[in-house]
């Protein structure tokens, strides 16, 4: 099965941090992304890597970067941390090649930033 | 830009009985994918079924089915015999090609004993 976990389930910062979001899937998956879910809002997506070192904005990049050194892990990082960023934070991923591209997530990292 | 929209924000059902939960999405393309992910409280979201826009025929996984109406951009999940265990959030998803999904709103689902 794949498995794709994420570093904390809940975090809390203080305005003005820098956090650190990250993920780790072990299939040797091609992509991954970042998502964040808000009530009403559903998942919208942040960041996502079609390889190692590179990336591409989603839906709603400002405030948020991100890094991929090595296949497995995707981090997300908040440069300084507002308390509009509080939400629910889930990665994924999913096997390049052919579609119907299955995402796969983690369980998710709800950030409070007080 | 594609959209999916899930105009139930919550729904409940009771015990064994029968519920179907509603997405409409809009797109331009032929060619597509379509899926239902379930995140139970406090757990990992997981896929429930999916459904290519070529293939007629509704997807059927065990308790969970589709209705898709392609040509209303309409993709509906019926689940029978309803169990505590389907108390969860559902959202519906859509793929076109790239690995990106669009997902809707999420509709969240109790089951009443």
């Amino acid at each position: 099965d794949v498995k794709v976990t994420q570093s904390s389930r809940y975090l809390v910062k203080r305005t003005g941090e820098k956090v650190f979001l990250e993920c780790v899937q072990d299939m040797d998956h091609e992509n991954m992304f970042w998502y964040r879910q808000d009530p009403g809002l559903g998942l919208r997506l942040i960041y996502f890597s079609y390889d190692v070192k590179m990336k591409e904005k989603g839906d709603i990049p400002e405030g948020y970067s991100v890094s991929r050194e090595k296949k497995e892990r995707f981090s997300l990082i908040l440069e300084s941390a507002s308390t509009n960023q509080t939400s629910m934070y889930l990665c994924a991923s999913t096997a390049g090649g052919r579609p119907p591209y299955e995402q796969y997530f983690g369980p998710g990292t709800r950030l409070t930033v007080t | 830009a594609q959209t999916v929209t899930q105009s139930q924000p919550e729904m409940s059902v009771q015990e064994a009985e029968t519920v179907t939960l509603s997405c409409t999405y809009d797109t331009s393309e032929s060619d597509y994918y379509l899926f239902w992910y379930k995140q139970p409280p406090s757990r990992q979201m997981i896929l429930v079924i999916r459904q290519e826009a070529y293939k007629q025929q509704n997807a059927t996984e065990n308790r969970f089915s589709v209705n898709f109406q392609k040509a209303a951009k309409s993709f509906s999940l019926k689940i029978s015999d309803s169990q505590l265990g389907d108390a969860a959030m559902y959202f519906c998803a859509y793929n076109q090609g790239a690995q990106k999904l669009v997902f809707g709103q999420g509709t969240r689902l109790t089951i009443n004993p």
